[in-house]
């Protein structure tokens, strides 16, 4: 079974200070890496994948991600983190046997300072 | 990124009462839709899986009388909760997948049974 974890409820960070959210995963098959953002009462906005290739993956905003097989981590990094960088994050995963059904973790919340 | 529409994004309803959730993929054809219930600070409860044209999948512990999916098209799913109650009261996103391997939320509904 598939199954998603992220250990911190929460990140406090300084503005202008680098950020990481935590996230590892476990699936059957390959997996499929998704980190999404949701701001207050919105839907979830989809910030970066990894589905197969370089390992580092970057996406929307200036984040990053890094997926590490071994220990089956992908964690969301920022070198530079903004005010406006608050909200829920959520690392999620999906196997590749085919069923496409994407599980989430607990999501994170993300506070940078000013 | 592709569109998914969903509406409304608020709805109030009284108890008993049966309230209908839309979901739409806007510029692209939609062959599984996902719909997800977000309790007050916690994270995505995966509800059911719905493919056009046929019945919906739903997950353990997710009573399917109670929440009824309909995927009558390629671009169309919807989610009605029966006989709403107060504990019915959350938020409810939907996500659809096209041929590739991501998938595209909605803005979410927030659901107030009083």
């Amino acid at each position: 079974a598939q199954s998603v974890a992220q250990p911190e409820d929460q990140v406090n960070v300084a503005e202008g200070n680098p950020l990481t959210v935590k996230c590892t995963y476990s699936v059957s098959g390959n997996p499929y890496l998704f980190w999404y953002v949701q701001y207050p009462n919105r839907g979830l906005q989809f910030l970066l994948k990894y589905i197969t290739g370089d390992n580092l993956v970057k996406g929307s905003y200036g984040f990053e991600a890094e997926f590490n097989k071994s220990q089956t981590s992908f964690h969301l990094k920022k070198p530079s983190a903004l005010v406006s960088d608050s909200a829920l994050y959520f690392c999620a995963v999906r196997d590749d046997t085919g069923g496409f059904k994407t599980i989430f973790g607990a999501g994170t919340r993300l506070f940078v300072k000013a | 990124g592709a569109v998914v529409s969903q509406h409304p994004s608020r709805v109030i309803c009284k108890s008993g009462t049966s309230v209908k959730i839309e979901c739409r993929s806007l510029d692209f054809q939609a062959t599984t839709m996902f719909w997800y219930r977000q309790f007050p600070k916690k994270s995505l409860m995966l509800m059911a899986t719905s493919n056009e044209g046929s019945k919906a999948t739903y997950e353990q512990g997710v009573e399917k009388d109670k929440f009824l999916i309909n995927h009558a098209s390629l671009t169309l799913s919807t989610l009605t909760v029966t006989s709403a109650h107060p504990e019915d009261s959350s938020f409810y996103i939907c996500s659809a997948r096209d041929i590739s391997t991501e998938a595209f939320f909605g803005q979410g509904t927030r659901l107030t049974v009083v």
